[in-house]
């Protein structure tokens, strides 16, 4: 069964830093891309980055470029997101999601996202 | 950047009935797109890709269709859990942007 599990979220202040991570289990985590997307209170659903199963491609929505960092450890089967100069439209639900299709960026699987307040 | 829009932005039906929603790319996507589910309180589920594509354990009254620049979800008998937003969202190059959503209740 596919887990994906993350954790670090939390309150902080504008300018701010925290990363995420999502623990990954029940697929080939190596082989798979994997994406974060986000979901402020109430409003839509928001893309946010996106890296390849080797890191060898990695995307960003404009509105984090510059400021957050997608990464992932595939020896410990995680997947990381460095969020640097927090803002606070920031505030969100981050979901960890994967595309289970290799090399398409679709998501089948969510986790159950974890909240990231940006307040003074 | 490829746009989504969704339309409409809400809607309201009565059970049975068949239901529309339309998604449309600024540009030409081929068939890249995904419609996913997301009912109040919950995590967002995949219902299809490829555009028509229905993904394993959706139920056949929930189809896709469309290519190019202008798709459809269509629900041809609207249940009392079918109730939530629905996205869609282009894949065929970065940005993957989602669709604002269409909100659809039980009239």
């Amino acid at each position: 069964e596919v887990q994906l599990v993350e954790s670090g979220g939390g309150p902080v202040k504008p300018g701010g830093s925290l990363r995420l991570s999502c623990a990954a289990s029940g697929f080939t985590f190596s082989t798979n891309s994997m994406n974060w997307v986000r979901q402020a209170p109430g409003k839509g659903l928001e893309w946010v980055s996106s890296i390849s199963s080797t890191s060898s491609y990695i995307f960003y929505a404009d509105s984090v470029k510059g400021r957050f960092t997608i990464s992932r450890d595939n020896a410990k089967n995680s997947l990381y997101l460095q969020m640097n100069s927090l803002r606070p439209e920031d505030t969100a639900v981050y979901y960890c999601t994967l595309g289970a299709v290799a090399g398409s960026y679709f998501f089948d699987y969510w986790g159950q996202g974890t909240l990231v307040t940006v307040s003074s | 950047d490829i746009q989504m829009t969704q339309s409409p932005s809400s809607l309201s039906a009565s059970v049975g009935d068949r239901v529309t929603i339309t998604c449309r790319a600024s540009q030409g996507i081929s068939n890249s797109l995904a419609w996913y589910q997301q009912k109040p309180g919950k995590v967002p589920n995949l219902l299809i890709y490829a555009a028509s594509t229905l993904q394993s354990g959706v139920p056949s009254r929930i189809s896709g269709s469309g290519s190019g620049t202008d798709f459809t979800l269509t629900i041809s008998s609207l249940q009392p859990e079918d109730v939530a937003t629905y996205y869609c969202q282009k894949y065929n190059g970065a940005p993957f942007t989602f669709g604002p959503g269409t909100k659809v209740d039980i009239k």
